[in-house]
């Protein structure tokens, strides 16, 4: 099973340009979420969307933009990467079905680098 | 807010010693309350879960229990191994649809 697939695992960008990662998940999830991995940090939401056509900001959104695609595909753009956004990247899904707390699935990561 | 605080690691054990590593939370009415372990380069994957206080999750060895009077959810282990090296997460779900992880604490398990 691949469950949540990420691209790419690994990326350099220099200050300013731009980059989209990409997650597609094949559990027929609703949710979809973009994480990022600061060292002693833990991990902040991004931005998350709830269903398929919604997408909703959160902890630290600034400097990022998503699109759902569709159910399967959630992707993350840094339209001017900036030092402050090195970090490693995780897409997750989770189905959600009323009011159970469904666990999230992550993908492996992706690790950027900003100089 | 919802917050989570986790003990800062890293934590090194030889193998078979008892683990604890500890996690209180801060949150309004009944999260649920989960533990995730990262292996290196991979992302993270569930441990164990509680939904309700006084709740036990199990997987693998690994116990934790929902105190809701000292709003903790402490991970234990009696016997760890080389293969428990990890880092571990404690988070915490209320509704909003989004998750809150702690900081995460780092294991190391010396034969």
């Amino acid at each position: 099973n691949a469950g949540v697939t990420q691209t790419p695992k690994f990326q350099v960008l220099k200050t300013g340009q731009s980059m989209t990662l990409q997650c597609a998940q094949d559990m027929n999830h609703n949710s979809m979420y973009w994480y990022r991995q600061d060292p002693g940090m833990g991990l902040r939401l991004i931005y998350y969307s709830a269903s398929e056509g919604t997408t909703d900001k959160g902890e630290v959104p600034n400097g990022y933009n998503v699109s759902r695609l569709n159910k399967r595909e959630f992707s993350l753009r840094l339209e001017s990467a900036a030092p402050s956004q090195t970090s490693v990247y995780f897409c997750a899904s989770r189905e959600v079905i009323g009011a159970y707390n469904s666990p999230l699935h992550f993908g492996n990561g992706t690790r950027l680098t900003v100089t | 807010g919802n917050s989570v605080t986790q003990m800062e690691g890293p934590v090194t054990l030889s193998e078979e010693a008892f683990l604890t590593i500890n996690c209180t939370y801060t949150a309004t009415g009944y999260p649920s309350l989960f533990w995730y372990v990262q292996y290196p380069g991979e992302g993270l994957q569930l441990l164990l879960k509680a939904t309700k206080a006084d709740d036990k999750g199990s997987n693998k060895g690994f116990e934790a229990t929902y105190r809701k009077e000292t709003t903790s959810f402490h991970l234990e282990k009696g016997s760890v191994q080389v293969s428990d090296s990890a880092v571990y997460f404690c988070a915490l779900y209320n509704a909003g649809n989004m998750l809150t992880f702690g900081g995460g604490t780092r294991l190391m398990v010396k034969p």
